[in-house]
């Protein structure tokens, strides 16, 4: 069965460094998602990248956050200057179709910033 | 707005016994309606969903049902097992919208 990936696992930065998380999507999916959860708290949704723009994000998507779909299969998510409140598990999703349609998700990276 | 309002846990049950995670919903759309699972360690997995009033979701023995007149999609499960242990969320989408709404998530530990 078709899955969303997502690398790496588990990132571990310092305080103001950049990072890049990395997921392919289900390969004939077109929107892509991410989301966080903070530790102990709810999944929040971040930021939807569909035709290859954003096509809506959250309040928590400010100017140090960036998506990027590279190439035909991958889908980025940037944090420019990483802050400690950026510690969080971030998921990826991808749907067929917007709406109704079930998001699949993929198994997270845990970002930790000390 | 909308959002989805989940039973406070965490919930700890017996093997055998029956499990309600009570959810409710508020939407400004007509929303699709699912349930997520999330096992130690792992990530987000569908366990069933539900796109329109009456309909009934379910899969490995979970069931829920779309309650338009109550605004709730409860998730039971008449018999659970140790391996049911995990954090289930119950979420929305609305037509034409990107984001999924999640509620804050259910503990569930099944005991032996």
């Amino acid at each position: 069965e078709p899955e969303v990936t997502q690398t790496p696992s588990h990132q571990v930065t310092q305080m103001g460094q950049e990072v890049i998380l990395r997921c392919v999507p289900i390969s004939n999916h077109l929107y892509f998602y991410w989301y966080r959860q903070i530790l102990g708290q709810k999944v929040e949704f971040l930021v939807s990248f569909y035709n290859n723009e954003i096509s809506e994000k959250s309040e928590i998507f400010d100017d140090q956050f960036s998506v990027e779909r590279p190439d035909g299969s991958n889908f980025t998510l940037k944090i420019r200057s990483t802050k400690l409140e950026d510690s969080a598990m971030y998921f990826c999703a991808s749907s067929y179709r917007q709406g109704e349609y079930e998001q699949y998700f993929g198994p997270g990276t845990r970002l930790t910033v000390t | 707005g909308n959002s989805v309002t989940q039973m406070e846990g965490p919930v700890t049950l017996s093997e055998e016994a029956f499990l309600t995670i009570n959810c409710t919903y508020t939407a400004t759309g007509y929303p699709s309606l699912f349930w997520y699972v999330q096992y130690p360690g792992e990530g987000l997995q569908l366990l069933l969903k539900a796109t329109k009033a009456d309909d009934k979701g379910s899969n490995k023995g979970f069931e829920a049902t779309y309650r338009k007149e109550t605004t709730s999609f409860h998730l039971e499960k008449g018999s659970v097992q140790v391996s049911d242990s995990a954090v289930y969320f119950c979420a929305l989408t609305i037509l034409f919208n990107n984001d999924m709404r999640f509620g804050a998530g259910t503990r569930l530990t099944v005991k032996p």
